[in-house]
């Protein structure tokens, strides 16, 4: 089977960065995906690794270590709205579909 | 073009009773799936649908099911509702390419009573 593991809470202040790290034990891995879900809202796609290595896209990176089983979502110059729960899922050449992790609640300080 | 739309919005029932929920995937996408999420277990996978057939399943009773239609909408069933169905469903849709990104409705909110 797979599994995922993140932690399930961090708490950061505004401005600060923040890493959320994820481990995962999957077979045929395929790649590493990101979510973002606000309260009450939808799960919202952030960030795709295939690849080793740190992908950008303005504040929000991803990291990939297909060796080491292991991805994170870097998150820079925090603001009040990225307060939001953080999914990591990871996808297999045998699936279409991403096996998601329980999420992890960011909280950011002001 | 026009995002993923899920029907009802909020839903009660009684236990015994069953519900079925709908879901609009994006225009020209085949594949939905459905997730249950419910406090600290993050989203289940229920299970997706392609071209009108099952084509993933997740670790779900058989009172939970589903079907797609030749429009790519689809509909969740489920039966006999038990207090613990109570989460919100999920509905998203994919274009089905490798990256397989999930494009999710707002949800419906189930509370079985």
């Amino acid at each position: 089977g797979q599994s995922l593991e993140q932690p399930s809470e961090v708490t950061a202040v505004e401005g600060a960065i923040v890493q959320i790290n994820c481990t995962y034990q999957t077979s045929g891995f395929y790649g590493l995906s990101w979510y973002q879900q606000h309260d009450g809202g939808a799960p919202t796609f952030l960030s795709y690794n295939a690849l080793d290595g740190l992908e950008e896209t303005g504040r929000f990176s991803s990291f990939l270590s297909r060796s080491d089983s292991y991805g994170y979502l870097l998150l820079q110059e925090l603001q009040m709205k990225d307060s939001a729960s953080y999914f990591c899922a990871v996808s297999t050449g045998g699936s279409y579909i991403p096996t998601f992790g329980r999420g992890t609640s960011l909280i950011v300080h002001p | 073009k026009a995002g993923v739309t899920q029907t009802p919005r909020y839903l009660i029932k009684t236990r015994g009773q069953q519900v079925t929920l709908s879901c609009s995937p994006i225009s020209g996408h085949r594949s939905v799936s459905w997730y249950q999420q419910t406090p600290g277990q993050g989203l289940q996978f229920l299970f997706e649908y392609f071209s009108e057939t099952q084509r993933n399943k997740g670790n779900f009773p058989g009172r939970f099911s589903g079907r797609q239609f030749s429009n790519s909408r689809s509909e969740m069933n489920v039966s006999t509702l038990e207090l613990g169905d109570s989460a919100l469903y999920l509905c998203a849709s994919s274009s089905d390419t490798s990256t397989d990104t999930q494009y999710f409705g707002p949800g419906t909110r189930l509370t079985v009573l």
